[in-house]
């Protein structure tokens, strides 16, 4: 099936520090979804993008829509213990959302 | 969370046996989902459900069957599990199909093994 390929698969970053992943397709998407998974339960929305070229801010985080809507970009600034987690991408086509395959981020203090 | 509550949470059972999990959501939505997550592969759809008594098949339904007989309950089936079928199981709802406006919300999921 499907997938979005999202990198990196892992991170391990002292706290303080920025972070930035991605995720990259070969089709277009109409909407970009980024999620933050805790452990022991389910993905959270953190952003939703819906244009391209859009660039979203949440607090500490930003996410921007790529210009050709086969990408997209999360970066996490001044990183924190709390950000600890799993960190999946979504893009909607229709009536499809496809997933990426994570990207796990550890933070030391 | 949007009142989505998942049971059981864990679930042991050996290869074989049937397996029913359960979605219920209080908040009246009409699209339900049931996603796999395993290492390295992300979150894959099972099936969904546009309303009660209509559902179609995702990406990975080999396996699987679901019911929805009514708006709050979408149920997912493993007639015969097997050690491939071992993974977590989320639930999802929306109000409305992905149009730009709404997006999913997930359940805390059920971790099943099958040994």
């Amino acid at each position: 099936g499907q997938q979005l390929n999202q990198s990196p698969q892992s991170m391990f970053i002292q706290e303080g520090e920025d972070v930035s992943m991605n995720c990259t397709s070969s089709s277009i998407f109409n909407t970009w979804l980024w999620y933050k998974q805790d452990p022991g339960e389910g993905p959270v929305l953190l952003i939703a993008l819906y244009k391209a070229g859009e660039l979203t801010s949440n607090g500490r985080l930003t996410a921007q829509f790529g210009i050709t809507r086969k990408d997209s970009f999360l970066n996490i600034s001044a990183s924190i213990p709390s950000d600890v987690g799993i960190y999946f991408c979504a893009g909607h086509n229709t009536d499809k959302l496809i997933f990426g395959t994570g990207t796990r981020l550890q933070v030391f203090p | 969370d949007a009142g989505i509550t998942q049971s059981p949470r864990h679930k042991v059972t050996e290869t074989g046996t049937p397996v029913t999990l359960r979605c219920h959501q209080t908040e009246n939505h009409r699209y339900m989902y049931w996603y796999r997550q395993d290492p390295g592969h992300g979150l894959r759809l099972i099936h969904y459900s546009y309303g009660v008594k209509d559902t179609d098949k995702g990406e990975v339904s080999d396996g699987y069957s679901v019911s929805r007989s009514k708006t709050e309950d979408f149920l997912l089936t493993l007639e015969s599990a097997t050690s491939s079928q071992t993974s977590v199981y989320f639930c999802a709802t929306v109000s409305r199909p992905l149009s730009g406006a709404n997006v999913l919300t997930f359940g805390a999921g059920s971790r099943l093994t099958v040994l």
